[in-house]
């Protein structure tokens, strides 16, 4: 079954410690989003990008950074410059940035930095 | 500047009972609108989707939801709610900024089932 597969499902780490979460899909869709979520505020879009080594910054970038090397792969590191990391943290996919299609989910990766 | 609305932090109902959670948005034009469901600990699962045509749109899990232009509104509806029922729903919205689909989503309302 295609889907999105994001890893590890919790992660722990000490403050100052940059951080990174994998994210892959094998939908062979074009466009790949991080969204990080915090009790009561929905989702925040990070980073997305549309195509292979090309990515945007969205709404909560500073502190985050990716890369888009492969299609299939969109990871995102979680630096020691993000004043508040601990967080769920969600990767999703759709066909392109430019058609509307659904956004497909993984299963989120929850960030606990202490 | 767009924005999308969830009233209701917190829902309670009966198993059995109908159901209606509330979605407003902020858009000059008509947007496109989808109503996710989360399981806790989980991703978020689509339900349904409106893009253009019948104004009731019908999802998985017997929801539905209706968007009504005039009220700026797209309310999901269930007529029957089962336990398994009980998770948080997202509403989003979608328009298009600088060339691009952005997606928008409200806080979010957690339902919770009572037996």
């Amino acid at each position: 079954d295609g889907g999105i597969t994001q890893s590890p499902k919790y992660l722990f780490r000490k403050e100052g410690q940059n951080v990174t979460l994998s994210c892959e899909q094998n939908l062979n869709h074009d466009a790949m989003y991080w969204y990080r979520q915090d009790p009561g505020q929905g989702l925040r879009l990070i980073y997305y990008s549309q195509i292979v080594n090309d990515f945007q910054k969205g709404d909560i970038a500073e502190g985050y950074s990716v890369s888009r090397e492969k299609k299939e792969s969109f990871p995102l590191t979680v630096t020691s410059a993000q004043k508040n990391p601990t967080a769920f943290y969600l990767c999703a996919s759709s066909i392109s940035r430019t058609e509307y299609s659904p956004l497909h989910f993984g299963n989120g990766t929850r960030l606990t930095v202490t | 500047a767009q924005s999308v609305t969830q009233p209701d932090i917190h829902i309670t109902v009966s198993e059995g009972a109908s159901l209606e959670l509330r979605c407003n948005y902020s858009y000059g034009a008509t947007p496109y609108l989808f109503w996710y469901v989360q399981s806790p600990g989980q991703g978020l699962q689509l339900l349904l989707k409106y893009f253009s045509g019948d104004t009731l749109v019908q999802g998985i899990k017997g929801f539905e939801a209706e968007f009504k232009r005039s009220q700026s509104s797209f309310n999901l509806r269930k007529p029957s709610v089962h336990w398994s029922d009980a998770a948080e729903y997202f509403c989003a919205v979608g328009f298009r900024s600088g060339g691009y689909n952005k997606l928008i989503f409200g806080a979010g309302t957690r339902l919770a089932v009572h037996p």
